[in-house]
């Protein structure tokens, strides 16, 4: 069964330093998604990406975050410059299209940690 | 604005009982889609089973159903017979029509655990 795959799954990093989280979704999907999951609390929806662009951010996506497909397979989430509350679950999801019945494929995360 | 309320952080269920898992939604959306995710302790997300909002039958996969009420605005997810593997967090999510993009809201989720 196809899947979305997260790498690495656990990455820990200095505060301040870059970051980048790859993702491979789903080979037919059309949409990308990234999620963030603080420790204990709800997935927030982070950013969607449609046709090579940013389709929809929340605001916890600011300058700091960007987000690339490099190569029509990976979908990449990097972070600038880390701060210690970016710590947390990041999870990668893919659609084969954004209508309402279709459910979103989960990677299995990765775990950032922030020191 | 999209909001999903789950008001049960924790909930306790014996073995081969049934439970069942709150959720309220609220949206301005005329058509949307309820969605339940399980996560286990390993972290990963899994798709329990969607409703949409003009579906005039609940839905059910397996030993998974969702009691949907509209006018109340709520989608409890109903787990029949469970089973020690049962134990783990669980997200109601919703997309409306008008998420660009299809993004997910998802609630705060209720922690299950089955005992023996």
């Amino acid at each position: 069964e196809p899947e979305v795959t997260q790498t690495p799954s656990h990455q820990v990093t200095q505060m301040g330093q870059e970051v980048i989280l790859r993702c491979v979704p789903i080979s037919n999907h059309l949409y990308f998604y990234w999620y963030r999951q603080i420790l204990g609390q709800k997935v927030e929806f982070l950013v969607s990406f449609y046709n090579n662009e940013i389709s929809e951010k929340s605001e916890i996506f600011d300058d700091q975050f960007s987000v690339e497909r490099p190569d029509g397979s990976n979908f990449t989430l990097k972070i600038r410059s880390t701060k210690l509350e970016d710590s947390a679950m990041y999870f990668c999801a893919s659609s084969p299209d954004g209508v309402l019945n279709t459910e979103a494929f989960f990677g299995q995360g990765t775990r950032l940690t922030v020191v | 604005a999209q909001k999903i309320t789950q008001t049960q952080p924790g909930m306790f269920v014996q073995e081969k009982e049934a439970v069942t898992l709150d959720c309220t939604y609220d949206t301005s959306d005329q058509s949307y889609g309820l969605f339940w995710y399980k996560q286990p302790s390993s972290g990963e997300m899994i798709f329990l089973i969607y409703q949409g909002s003009y579906d005039e039958q609940n839905a059910t996969e397996g030993r998974y159903s969702l009691n949907f009420q509209k006018a109340r605005k709520s989608a409890n997810l109903v787990i029949s017979a469970s089973q020690l593997g049962d134990s783990a967090m669980y997200f109601c999510a919703m997309r409306g029509i008008y998420n660009q993009g299809g993004k997910l809201i998802f609630g705060q989720g209720t922690e299950l655990s089955v005992k023996p």
